[in-house]
């Protein structure tokens, strides 16, 4: 079964702190994306990570991939409120080439 | 231009109603996707056009039946829903296929009475 899998699912975190978001999947893929959602809007692209150990950085987020383990991280330093959303992560399992499988999400709340 | 435009914003209606939601982009995408969003739940795959011809369908209901008129155009046709239709419909593209980065329009609100 093609799972995409995130946790937390809710983090309250304060100001300034740091914290990583776990993005699993159940097998193979070719390809995995970051995106952000603020309530109610669209989806934004963050990151996208083509092969094993890829990182890469934008402002306070950083993500990588570790192909092996199945496993992707987002990594949130110093935060600030402005970075409250909702975050997902999807997969292009391999031998699915047209078809992104959102992990669960993990919604952000970055408080005073 | 790097913009998925979708039309309309906010859509009520009733269950014996027909509308359709569009969808548009110039990016020179070939593929283009339906998404429904329930309330804190991940986007769902509903469709995907690929070179203007349907290539998956996600055994969505036929009460909602796609058409993709051009490669910059696509439509989502609505008839006989029902309230648990009610979601955000997001519309994205991508160069081809989801080895390229999909771009997501703003969504469309709809609420079915």
């Amino acid at each position: 079964e093609l799972k995409v899998e995130q946790n937390p699912l809710f983090l309250s975190m304060q100001e300034g702190k740091n914290y990583t978001i776990y993005c699993n999947y159940s097998t193979t893929s070719d390809r995995l994306y970051w995106y952000r959602q603020d309530p109610g809007k669209s989806l934004e692209s963050l990151f996208v990570l083509l092969s094993n150990g890829a990182v890469k950085q934008e402002g306070r987020l950083m993500a990588s991939l570790d192909t092996k383990a199945r496993l992707s991280t987002l990594h949130i330093t110093a935060a600030v409120h402005d970075l409250s959303a909702t975050y997902f992560c999807a997969v292009v399992f391999t031998g699915t080439a047209s078809k992104l499988t959102f992990g669960t999400g993990t919604r952000l709340q970055v408080t005073l | 231009d790097t913009e998925v435009t979708q039309t309309p914003k906010h859509l009520v209606m009733g269950m014996t109603n027909k509308k359709s939601l569009k969808c548009e982009q110039h990016m020179g995408h070939r593929a283009m996707y339906w998404y429904k969003q329930k309330a804190k739940k991940p986007p769902e795959l509903m469709f995907v056009y690929s070179y203007e011809k349907l290539s998956i369908n996600e055994s969505v209901p036929s009460r909602f039946s796609p058409e993709c008129p051009n490669s910059s155009l696509l439509n989502l046709h609505l008839h006989a829903l029902q309230p648990e239709d009610s979601a955000l419909y997001l519309c994205a593209s991508s160069l081809a296929g989801s080895f390229y980065e999909q771009y997501f329009g703003p969504g469309t609100r709809l609420t079915v009475t």
